[in-house]
């Protein structure tokens, strides 16, 4: 059974540019949440996407976007980079609404120069 | 607004001596508390779930438990393989009932020696 999958692994980009990360959730689920953790900080909520649609979204600007698609993979997007940007970022992904355990890929380690 | 201050930052510990992380949150209405295990370089792995004060859960040398306020992560004899960060993470009822975002603390860093 696949877990969540991530790429690109690492990406390097300069200030000014756009990136474009992609996600494949786990097996079986309909739901994807984004997430940035910068070093030594715990992850910090992006947004989430069910049944092709942005459902909740955390303080980040609209330089952040997203997209889901009918397999329920994803893709997130930044524009405009900033060095503040450089993070890991982190794809999980669930079952459905209500309390559920939200399984992590291995993120995407992006450095922005 | 949602918060999760985890304790200590950094914990160093010798093979076999027991201690407990704090993970201390306000929320207006939890629906559950989880708890990752990091690795360097790598995602969260999910451990546990808890979802109302007095529930406990075990796993091999961890035990998580819950309060009103807090949770407590419990390693009983660790051995160096436990080193990793420790996050915790929570799920509130707010404005918007139709997400499941999780609001993390900082995780705290564990350090197990031989």
């Amino acid at each position: 059974d696949a877990g969540v999958t991530q790429s690109p692994t690492h990406l390097i980009k300069t200030r000014g540019q756009q990136v474009t990360l992609r996600c494949s959730p786990k097996s079986g689920h309909d739901t994807v949440s984004w997430y940035q953790q910068a070093l030594g900080q715990g992850p910090q909520f992006i947004f989430q996407y069910y049944e092709e649609e942005e459902r909740q979204r955390g303080n980040f600007p609209d330089r952040f976007s997203g997209h889901q698609f009918p397999n329920y993979s994803s893709e997130l997007n930044v524009n405009a980079l900033l060095l503040g940007d450089s993070a890991l970022y982190l794809c999980a992904s669930s079952l459905g609404a209500g309390v559920r355990e939200q399984f992590f890929g291995p993120g995407t380690r992006l450095t922005v120069l | 607004e949602d918060q999760v201050t985890q304790s200590p930052e950094a914990l160093r510990l010798q093979e076999g001596e027991s201690s407990s992380l704090n993970c201390s949150y306000t929320v207006s209405g939890l629906r559950g508390l989880f708890w990752y295990r990091q690795d360097p370089g790598k995602g969260p792995e999910f451990l546990f779930t808890l979802y109302s004060a007095g529930e406990e859960k075990e796993k091999e040398r961890l035990k998580a438990t819950l309060t009103k306020k807090e949770s407590f992560l419990h390693i009983t004899a660790p051995k160096p393989e436990d080193s990793a960060t420790y996050l915790c993470a929570v799920q509130a009822f707010g404005n918007n009932n139709a997400g499941n975002m999780l609001t993390f603390g900082g995780g705290t860093r564990l350090m197990v020696k031989p």
